[in-house]
C-alpha cells in the first residue's frame, strides 16, 4: 500500500488560506490521492480527490506534484467550522475483481483561530 | 433523505458479551465498510464488502464478524473475542469497490457507534 505522511497539526488565521501537505512518494501510477475531513466525533466527509490534474470543487482545491509524490490541500477561506483532521489517502488497488480501499492515517488537526 | 444510518450512537455492554452494531444505507451503495477509531488515531478497516452475501476481512478483523444479506444492510458483531472492544465505529458505504477504473471512489460514513465495554 502507499503510505501518506502528514503533519501532525497546523494552526491557521480565520479568513485566510489553510494550506496542508501530504507526501506520498511511493504511489503507483494509477493510484488516485484522496481527501478526508473529520469533525470531532463525527464520521469522515469526502472533499476532494485527483489522479494528476489539480482539482477544484466547492470546497477545496487539490494541487499534486507533476511527479505525484505529494499534494496539497488547500481550503481557500478558512473559517472556525474547518477545524478538524485532514486525511490524505491514497486509494489502493486490489484488483479488478476485488476492487479498491482507502487506508487512513492519522490526519492533521487543523484548528482555525479567530 | 438519503444517507447512511447507525445505531445506536451510544452503547454499554458488559464484558463477555457479544453486541451488535447496526448500518443502513439507502443510497443503494454496492460496497460497505466497518472501520474502529481509538482515541486520537486514524481509522482502521475491520471488515468491507463489495456485493451482496460476499465480504473480506480488513486490518484488524479478530474478533469481530459481519454479515451481508442485504444490499442496504451491513451489521457489525463484536464478540467476546475481541480484547479490546471499546472504541468508535464507523460504517460507509461507496457506489462500488469493484475494478479499478472508476474514477470516483467517494466513502459516505454514517456517524458511528461508541461502544463502551466495562
Amino acid at each position: 500500500d502507499a503510505k501518506t505522511t502528514q503533519p501532525p497539526s497546523m494552526d491557521c488565521a480565520e479568513g485566510r488560506a489553510a494550506n496542508l501537505p501530504c507526501n506520498h512518494s511511493t504511489i503507483s501510477g494509477n493510484e488516485y490521492v484522496y481527501w478526508y475531513r473529520q469533525i470531532h466525533s463525527q464520521g469522515p466527509q469526502y472533499i476532494i480527490h485527483g489522479l494528476k490534474n489539480n482539482e477544484t470543487n466547492e470546497m477545496a482545491s487539490l494541487i499534486i506534484t507533476e511527479d505525484r509524490k505529494s499534494s496539497t490541500l488547500i481550503l481557500p477561506h478558512a473559517t472556525l467550522r474547518d477545524t478538524a483532521v485532514y486525511y490524505c489517502i491514497v486509494r489502493t488497488h486490489l484488483g479488478e475483481t476485488s476492487g479498491s480501499r482507502l487506508t487512513f492515517g492519522e490526519g492533521t488537526q487543523l484548528t482555525v483561530n479567530p | 433523505d438519503g444517507g447512511i444510518t447507525q445505531s445506536p450512537k451510544y452503547l454499554f455492554r458488559k464484558e463477555g458479551q457479544n453486541v451488535t452494531l447496526s448500518c443502513e444505507q439507502n443510497l443503494n451503495h454496492d460496497a460497505m465498510y466497518w472501520y474502529r477509531q481509538d482515541p486520537g488515531q486514524g481509522l482502521r478497516l475491520i471488515y468491507y464488502s463489495q456485493i451482496v452475501n460476499d465480504f473480506q476481512k480488513g486490518d484488524i478483523a479478530e474478533g469481530y464478524s459481519v454479515s451481508r444479506e442485504k444490499k442496504e444492510s451491513f451489521p457489525l458483531t463484536v464478540t467476546s473475542a475481541q480484547k479490546n472492544p471499546t472504541a468508535f465505529y464507523l460504517c460507509a458505504s461507496s457506489s462500488s469497490g469493484r475494478g479499478g477504473s472508476s474514477s470516483s471512489y467517494e466513502q459516505y460514513f454514517g456517524p458511528g457507534t461508541r461502544l463502551t465495554v466495562t
